[in-house]
Protein backbone atom coordinates (compact mmCIF):
# COMPACT_ATOMS: atom_id res chain seq x y z
CA UNK A 1 0.00 0.00 0.00
CA UNK A 2 1.75 3.22 -1.16
CA UNK A 3 -0.60 5.64 0.50
CA UNK A 4 -1.66 7.33 -3.20
CA UNK A 5 -4.01 5.85 -5.09
CA UNK A 6 -5.18 6.55 -9.09
CA UNK A 7 -8.50 5.57 -11.06
CA UNK A 8 -8.89 4.54 -13.20
CA UNK A 9 -6.51 2.06 -13.50
CA UNK A 10 -7.03 1.46 -17.66
CA UNK A 11 -8.77 4.48 -19.59
CA UNK A 12 -9.20 3.90 -23.42
CA UNK A 13 -10.56 7.14 -25.21
CA UNK A 14 -11.23 8.60 -28.47
CA UNK A 15 -9.92 11.89 -29.93
CA UNK A 16 -13.04 13.59 -29.32
CA UNK A 17 -13.65 12.16 -26.03
CA UNK A 18 -13.60 13.82 -22.73
CA UNK A 19 -11.94 12.17 -19.58
CA UNK A 20 -10.84 12.82 -15.76
CA UNK A 21 -7.96 10.84 -14.18
CA UNK A 22 -8.23 10.89 -10.75
CA UNK A 23 -5.50 10.94 -8.13
CA UNK A 24 -6.05 10.52 -3.89
CA UNK A 25 -2.97 10.53 -0.95
CA UNK A 26 -3.34 9.56 1.75
CA UNK A 27 -0.49 10.88 3.63
CA UNK A 28 -0.87 13.91 4.59
CA UNK A 29 1.63 15.49 2.11
CA UNK A 30 1.81 18.67 0.58
CA UNK A 31 2.84 18.55 -2.71
CA UNK A 32 1.42 16.52 -6.05
CA UNK A 33 2.80 15.67 -8.92
CA UNK A 34 1.92 14.43 -12.39
CA UNK A 35 4.03 12.89 -14.50
CA UNK A 36 3.91 11.13 -18.07
CA UNK A 37 5.51 8.01 -18.79
CA UNK A 38 6.09 6.62 -22.15
CA UNK A 39 7.49 3.34 -23.63
CA UNK A 40 11.11 3.89 -24.23
CA UNK A 41 11.10 7.38 -23.24
CA UNK A 42 12.49 9.07 -19.98
CA UNK A 43 9.72 9.90 -17.32
CA UNK A 44 8.43 13.68 -17.91
CA UNK A 45 7.45 15.82 -15.47
CA UNK A 46 4.28 17.43 -16.25
CA UNK A 47 2.69 19.19 -13.29
CA UNK A 48 3.55 20.15 -10.02
CA UNK A 49 0.94 21.31 -7.22
CA UNK A 50 2.18 22.60 -3.61
CA UNK A 51 -0.45 23.69 -0.89
CA UNK A 52 -2.93 23.58 -3.93
CA UNK A 53 -0.70 26.20 -5.64
CA UNK A 54 0.64 25.19 -9.61
CA UNK A 55 4.35 25.60 -9.63
CA UNK A 56 5.70 24.03 -12.49
CA UNK A 57 4.24 23.51 -15.93
CA UNK A 58 6.26 21.86 -17.61
CA UNK A 59 4.95 23.00 -21.58
CA UNK A 60 2.32 20.53 -21.28
CA UNK A 61 -0.11 20.88 -24.52
CA UNK A 62 -3.49 22.99 -23.27
CA UNK A 63 -5.42 19.54 -24.04
CA UNK A 64 -4.14 17.88 -20.17
CA UNK A 65 -5.90 20.48 -17.45
CA UNK A 66 -4.89 19.81 -14.18
CA UNK A 67 -6.88 20.91 -11.25
CA UNK A 68 -6.04 20.84 -7.42
CA UNK A 69 -9.23 20.59 -4.86
CA UNK A 70 -7.17 20.64 -1.62
CA UNK A 71 -3.59 18.70 -0.68
CA UNK A 72 -5.31 14.97 -0.70
CA UNK A 73 -6.50 15.14 -4.52
CA UNK A 74 -5.43 15.98 -8.02
CA UNK A 75 -7.23 15.72 -11.03
CA UNK A 76 -6.19 15.43 -14.74
CA UNK A 77 -8.61 16.26 -17.26
CA UNK A 78 -8.20 15.34 -20.80
CA UNK A 79 -9.89 16.37 -23.70
CA UNK A 80 -9.27 15.99 -27.47
CA UNK A 81 -5.93 13.95 -27.10
CA UNK A 82 -3.71 12.57 -29.84
CA UNK A 83 -3.31 8.79 -30.11
CA UNK A 84 1.04 9.64 -28.95
CA UNK A 85 -0.86 10.62 -25.68
CA UNK A 86 -1.40 7.14 -24.74
CA UNK A 87 0.90 6.34 -22.19
CA UNK A 88 1.25 5.66 -18.29
CA UNK A 89 0.53 8.67 -16.09
CA UNK A 90 1.65 8.42 -13.23
CA UNK A 91 0.72 10.66 -9.78
CA UNK A 92 3.27 11.08 -7.11
CA UNK A 93 2.98 13.45 -3.51
CA UNK A 94 5.60 14.15 -0.88
CA UNK A 95 5.69 16.46 2.31
CA UNK A 96 7.81 19.18 0.46
CA UNK A 97 9.14 19.48 -2.82
CA UNK A 98 12.24 18.51 -1.42
CA UNK A 99 11.49 15.35 -0.19
CA UNK A 100 11.28 12.23 -1.52
CA UNK A 101 7.53 11.13 -3.89
CA UNK A 102 5.40 8.70 -3.35
CA UNK A 103 3.83 7.05 -6.31
CA UNK A 104 0.62 5.54 -7.49
CA UNK A 105 0.07 2.39 -9.79
CA UNK A 106 -0.59 4.23 -12.39
CA UNK A 107 -3.43 5.34 -15.39
CA UNK A 108 -2.76 3.19 -18.34
CA UNK A 109 -4.19 5.81 -21.04
CA UNK A 110 -5.18 4.23 -24.69
CA UNK A 111 -6.11 6.66 -26.95
CA UNK A 112 -8.23 5.28 -29.96
CA UNK B 1 20.67 22.65 -15.56
CA UNK B 2 20.29 19.51 -13.65
CA UNK B 3 20.45 16.33 -14.99
CA UNK B 4 21.25 12.87 -14.19
CA UNK B 5 22.72 10.58 -16.59
CA UNK B 6 22.21 6.52 -15.43
CA UNK B 7 23.74 4.03 -16.96
CA UNK B 8 22.41 2.50 -20.32
CA UNK B 9 20.66 -0.62 -19.79
CA UNK B 10 18.90 -3.60 -19.94
CA UNK B 11 21.71 -4.97 -17.55
CA UNK B 12 21.39 -9.10 -17.72
CA UNK B 13 22.74 -10.89 -14.53
CA UNK B 14 22.39 -14.28 -12.90
CA UNK B 15 20.81 -14.84 -9.49
CA UNK B 16 23.79 -14.34 -6.90
CA UNK B 17 25.56 -12.16 -8.83
CA UNK B 18 26.98 -8.76 -8.15
CA UNK B 19 25.29 -5.63 -9.14
CA UNK B 20 26.35 -2.10 -9.99
CA UNK B 21 24.30 0.55 -11.60
CA UNK B 22 26.37 3.77 -12.22
CA UNK B 23 24.67 7.05 -11.66
CA UNK B 24 26.06 10.95 -11.83
CA UNK B 25 24.38 14.02 -11.82
CA UNK B 26 24.97 17.67 -12.41
CA UNK B 27 23.25 19.78 -10.15
CA UNK B 28 24.03 23.29 -8.23
CA UNK B 29 23.96 23.38 -4.55
CA UNK B 30 23.58 20.09 -2.39
CA UNK B 31 20.68 18.25 -4.02
CA UNK B 32 19.25 15.02 -2.20
CA UNK B 33 19.56 11.53 -4.52
CA UNK B 34 17.39 8.90 -4.39
CA UNK B 35 17.13 5.25 -5.99
CA UNK B 36 13.58 4.60 -7.09
CA UNK B 37 12.48 0.95 -8.21
CA UNK B 38 9.50 -0.20 -11.01
CA UNK B 39 8.37 -3.45 -10.39
CA UNK B 40 6.10 -4.19 -13.94
CA UNK B 41 2.73 -3.25 -13.58
CA UNK B 42 3.51 -0.45 -10.78
CA UNK B 43 4.18 2.97 -10.10
CA UNK B 44 8.07 3.87 -8.95
CA UNK B 45 8.54 3.28 -5.28
CA UNK B 46 11.56 4.57 -2.93
CA UNK B 47 14.59 2.37 -2.52
CA UNK B 48 17.08 4.39 -1.35
CA UNK B 49 18.17 7.86 -0.76
CA UNK B 50 20.93 9.75 0.75
CA UNK B 51 20.65 13.62 1.88
CA UNK B 52 24.15 15.01 1.97
CA UNK B 53 27.70 13.81 1.16
CA UNK B 54 29.31 11.05 2.03
CA UNK B 55 26.05 9.30 3.21
CA UNK B 56 24.80 5.91 2.29
CA UNK B 57 21.76 5.28 1.52
CA UNK B 58 20.45 1.16 1.83
CA UNK B 59 17.57 -0.95 2.05
CA UNK B 60 16.69 -4.60 0.85
CA UNK B 61 20.57 -5.45 0.66
CA UNK B 62 20.70 -2.27 -1.94
CA UNK B 63 23.89 0.64 -1.05
CA UNK B 64 24.69 3.49 -2.47
CA UNK B 65 27.05 6.09 -1.02
CA UNK B 66 26.48 10.44 -1.60
CA UNK B 67 30.10 10.75 -3.56
CA UNK B 68 30.19 15.14 -4.50
CA UNK B 69 33.69 14.79 -5.48
CA UNK B 70 32.36 12.78 -8.49
CA UNK B 71 29.21 13.62 -8.80
CA UNK B 72 28.03 9.66 -7.95
CA UNK B 73 25.25 7.96 -6.57
CA UNK B 74 25.82 4.20 -8.16
CA UNK B 75 23.96 1.59 -6.55
CA UNK B 76 25.06 -1.77 -5.45
CA UNK B 77 23.91 -5.18 -4.23
CA UNK B 78 26.13 -7.74 -3.41
CA UNK B 79 23.50 -11.02 -4.70
CA UNK B 80 20.69 -9.76 -6.64
CA UNK B 81 17.39 -12.40 -6.80
CA UNK B 82 14.86 -13.22 -9.80
CA UNK B 83 12.72 -10.85 -7.59
CA UNK B 84 15.18 -7.77 -8.15
CA UNK B 85 14.31 -7.80 -12.21
CA UNK B 86 12.71 -3.77 -12.32
CA UNK B 87 13.76 -0.79 -13.61
CA UNK B 88 15.90 1.15 -11.42
CA UNK B 89 15.92 4.91 -11.63
CA UNK B 90 18.68 7.67 -10.21
CA UNK B 91 16.74 10.91 -9.07
CA UNK B 92 17.94 13.92 -7.55
CA UNK B 93 15.82 17.12 -5.86
CA UNK B 94 17.49 20.25 -5.44
CA UNK B 95 16.62 22.69 -2.41
CA UNK B 96 14.55 24.35 -4.74
CA UNK B 97 12.37 21.36 -4.55
CA UNK B 98 12.89 20.66 -8.83
CA UNK B 99 13.27 17.08 -9.19
CA UNK B 100 15.30 15.17 -11.81
CA UNK B 101 15.13 11.71 -13.32
CA UNK B 102 17.40 9.34 -14.92
CA UNK B 103 16.38 7.32 -18.00
CA UNK B 104 16.24 3.88 -16.03
CA UNK B 105 18.01 1.07 -16.00
CA UNK B 106 16.24 -2.48 -16.74
CA UNK B 107 17.13 -4.97 -14.87
CA UNK B 108 16.55 -8.81 -15.87
CA UNK B 109 17.83 -11.47 -13.06
CA UNK B 110 17.76 -15.15 -14.43
CA UNK B 111 17.39 -18.36 -12.08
Amino acid sequence: ETGVTQTPRHLVMGMTNKKSLKCEQHLGHNAMYWYKQSAKKPLELMFVYNFKEQTENNSVPSRFSPECPNSSHLFLHLHTLQPEDSALYLCASSQDPRDEQYFGPGTRLTVT
Amino acid sequence: GNSVTQMEGPVTLSEEAFLTINCTYTATGYPSLFWYVQYPGEGLQLLLKATKADDKGSNKGFEATYRKETTSFHLEKGSVQVSDSAVYFCALNTNAGKSTFGDGTTLTVKP
